[in-house]
Parts: structure tokens; C-alpha cells; sequence
């Protein structure tokens, strides 16, 4: 059974510390690992989509990266209006978009 | 910029009424989704569908019903409601493979 799973569940850094979230994925036939921000109250927003092990993409102070097994969001000194929860989500080979449970990040000023 | 237009945003509704959920996209996507969201407990997917006339199930679609006779539309039909189906609603579009983009959620209240 394809299955995504986040880690932390939780975490609260100090504006300045930089951190990782963490996404295992066991995905038949991967089509695409995709990153979302969901602010409270607001949909999903999308960040970042990966196709291949290696790739690696970035965007402000977020950064995503992929293994084989792995993704990661790499946040450098964040800021406070980086406080959100973060989906990571897999594509597999029938086109089944499927979530993990999300990190909820917090960041204190 | 409409995206994917999500109607109504909040509903209350007793047990054992029905109601219907609207979704529409203006990007030309193939497939489009429904999921719920309860806290602490991620997205889970009801329906899907790869294009119009075709809808497939997904991990949890007891209790609801889909039809897809446009490109554009994608309503979820909610029959006989219960409280098990107080949630967030998603109405979420792609192209086959690629990123998914999602409405801005429809709050139910089953009571």
C-alpha cells in the first residue's frame, strides 16, 4: 500500500534556526513528490514538485530535496511568516495524489 | 485567477439531509479530487476523476457520490448526512501527472 509519512508531526524553532522536514515515501511507480504550505483556514499551496532523485529545488528560505526514499524541506533562517503547516504529498504509476499527515511549524520572533 | 472555485465555504447541515458541493476549474485539467481534512489526520482522498463521464473511488467514499459530466464540474453529492461527515472539503485539479491545485475548502457541520 503506498503510504507517505512526515516527521516531525510538530516544530517550533527560533526566527534565525534553520531546520529540515522530513517525508518518507513508499509510492508505487513515483510520478511526482510534491511539497504544499497550508496556511489556517486556506487551502493547500502548492511550493514544489520533484520528479527524480537528485533534484532539488528552491524557493526563498525553502529548499526541497529527493532521494529514493526520501524527501526533504530544508528551511534556512526562517522567519516568523513562515509559520504554517507543510503537506508532502506523492504521485503514484494510477495518478493517486496521496498526503502525509503534515508538519506544523512555528516559528517564534 | 479563479483556479479551482469551491461553493458554498460554510454549511450547516441536520443529520439525514443531503446537499451538494460545487466545484469548478477554469484550467482545462483532466483530472480532478475531492478530499476531507480532519485534524491531526492529513488528507484523505473520496473521489477522483481522470476526465469527464469517468469518476473512480478513493480511500474513503462511503456516504457520497460524484458525477463528472463536464470538464469543468465536479460536484460531490453528500447523501443522508451524518456526523462523521463534519470535515474541510477539498476540490483540488491537475493535469495527468503533475501538480495539483486546490480550492480554498468548504467548512460542513453536521449536527
Amino acid at each position: 500500500e503506498d503510504q507517505v509519512t512526515q516527521s516531525p508531526e510538530a516544530l517550533r524553532l527560533q526566527e534565525g534556526e534553520s531546520s529540515s522536514l522530513n517525508c518518507s515515501y513508499t509510492v508505487s511507480g513515483l510520478r511526482g513528490l510534491f511539497w504544499y504550505r497550508q496556511d489556517p483556514g486556506k487551502g493547500p499551496e502548492f511550493l514544489f514538485t520533484l520528479y527524480s532523485a537528485g533534484e532539488e529545488k528552491e524557493k526563498e528560505r525553502l529548499k526541497a530535496t529527493l532521494t529514493k526514499k526520501e524527501s526533504f524541506l530544508h528551511i534556512t533562517a526562517p522567519k516568523p511568516e513562515d509559520s504554517a503547516t507543510y503537506l508532502c504529498a506523492g504521485g503514484n504509476r494510477d495518478d493517486k495524489i496521496i498526503f502525509g499527515k503534515g508538519t506544523r511549524l512555528h516559528i517564534l520572533p | 485567477n479563479a483556479g479551482v472555485t469551491q461553493t458554498p465555504k460554510f454549511r450547516i447541515l441536520k443529520i439525514g439531509q443531503s446537499m451538494t458541493l460545487q466545484c469548478t476549474q477554469d484550467m482545462n485539467h483532466n483530472y480532478m479530487y475531492w478530499y476531507r481534512q480532519d485534524p491531526g489526520m492529513g488528507l484523505k482522498l473520496i473521489y477522483y476523476s481522470v476526465g469527464a463521464g469517468i469518476t473512480d473511488k478513493g480511500e474513503v467514499p462511503n456516504g457520497y457520490n460524484v458525477s463528472r459530466s463536464t470538464t469543468e464540474d465536479f460536484p460531490l453529492r453528500l447523501e443522508l448526512a451524518a456526523p462523521s461527515q463534519t470535515s474541510v472539503y477539498f476540490c483540488a485539479s491537475s493535469s495527468a501527472g503533475n501538480t495539483i491545485y486546490f480550492g480554498e475548502g468548504s467548512w460542513l457541520t453536521v449536527v
